[in-house]
Order: C-alpha cells, then sequence, then structure tokens
C-alpha cells in the first residue's frame, strides 16, 4: 500500500462549483500535513498546511481527521485559474521527509 | 534572489555520462530536500539535509546517486553514469528546522538522458 494515495482524477468541474479531494494516509506516526498545488511543468507551490481543527484560507478549507487517516481540500466557488494538479503531502517530523501523493488533477471549465 | 534557486533548468546527457545538479536555497533555511520527479507522478524523495549533515539518504535510487552539502547552504546533486531510467525532473526545496509550514521548492531542473 502506498504511503500517500489520492484519486488521480480528473476532476472535471464547471466554474463556480464546489469540488473536494481527498486523501489518505498509511504512517499513524504522521506528525504534518500539507497540500501542494503544481502547475502543469512547474514545481509544487504549498497551497496550506492542514491543521487538527481543519483550517480556511479564503476558498480553501482543509480537514484532518486523525482516526480515519484522511486530509481533505475543498474548494469553493471554483475559478478556470484553480486547474492544477493538487498534492496531498505528508511528514513524520520537521526533521524528516514530505512523502508526497501522486497527485489530484482539477479542471475547471466554463 | 528570494526562493530557491537550481541550475541548470535543462540538462540533457549521453548515457553514461556524469551531471551535477546544484541547489541554491532560501538564505538562512536549515534544511534542504531533493525529490525526483517522473512525468505524471508526484516527486518521490530522494535525500534530506540539515545544515551539512545529511540525515537521511533512504530515497536514493543506486550507489550511482551522490548528494552534498559541504557548507550548509548550496547542495549538489552528483547522478554517475546516468541511464535512460534517470530521466526526470530533480526539485530541490528548502525550510527552517522548526517551520511548520512545508518546504518551497525551486523551478527544478529537467534531466533528459538520451
Amino acid at each position: 500500500r502506498k504511503e500517500v494515495e489520492q484519486d488521480p482524477g480528473p476532476f472535471n468541474v464547471p466554474e463556480g462549483a464546489t469540488v473536494a479531494f481527498n486523501c489518505t494516509y498509511s504512517n499513524s506516526a504522521s506528525q504534518s500535513f500539507f497540500w501542494y498545488r503544481q502547475d502543469c511543468r512547474k514545481e509544487p507551490k504549498l497551497l496550506m498546511s492542514v491543521y487538527s481543527s481543519g483550517n480556511e484560507d479564503g476558498r480553501f478549507t482543509a480537514q484532518l481527521n486523525r482516526a480515519s487517516q484522511y486530509i481533505s481540500l475543498l474548494i469553493r466557488d471554483s475559478k478556470l485559474s484553480d486547474s492544477a494538479t493538487y498534492l496531498c503531502v505528508v511528514n513524520r517530523g520537521t526533521a524528516s521527509k514530505l512523502t508526497f501523493g501522486t497527485g489530484t488533477r482539477l479542471q475547471v471549465t466554463l | 534572489g528570494a526562493g530557491v534557486s537550481q541550475s541548470p533548468r535543462y540538462k540533457v546527457a549521453k548515457r553514461g555520462q556524469d551531471v551535477a545538479l546544484r541547489c541554491d536555497p532560501i538564505s538562512g533555511h536549515v534544511s534542504l530536500f531533493w525529490y525526483q520527479q517522473a512525468l505524471g507522478q508526484g516527486p518521490e524523495f530522494l535525500t534530506y539535509f540539515q545544515n551539512e549533515a545529511q540525515l537521511d539518504k533512504s530515497g536514493l535510487p543506486s550507489d550511482r546517486f551522490f548528494a552534498e552539502r559541504p557548507e550548509g547552504s548550496v547542495s549538489t546533486l552528483k547522478i554517475q553514469r546516468t541511464q535512460q531510467e534517470d530521466s526526470a525532473v530533480y526539485l530541490c526545496a528548502s525550510s527552517h528546522v522548526s517551520d511548520g509550514r512545508g518546504p518551497l521548492f525551486g523551478p527544478g531542473t529537467r534531466l533528459t538522458v538520451l
């Protein structure tokens, strides 16, 4: 089983829609969780950290469920510019490697 | 500069050639990571430095891969006797050790082995 698993998609949604991605992780010792965004042929860019209590940044909401070992990302009012691959990332601690999922591709259309 | 920089941005090598990829992390960032990303895949961990100490090299695929960070800032990833399967984007990222935010990535070096 992969350490971090994501549905590769693609998720095709119309502009203005709400879309949610889930990600599961296998290592219960994982401590830090992030969502990164990656545009085609570009480097991953940090979108947001994921906190135990859940957190929101504008149209983006991240949730963590430690008991079930999954992380979610909700995007409200999708924009064309949200089209990208969203990478779920897990870290076992500040002094250790990040483990990436393979990413979920989102395509927002008119 | 303000971000992580990498050079070269593109490298074409003949099979069997040695290559060296450079990463300049953000000034003051203690942690430095190297990742390999194949087309259509997520980045795969290669190695991690804290200052000049290589704390984890479990992701290096073979002994042809070697990384160093002798003075705790600039890092070099060296691949000896390149093979076609080494073709990928090599990403470098850096962060503060105590930074709860995720590391920041450089633009990557796209390596093509012919």
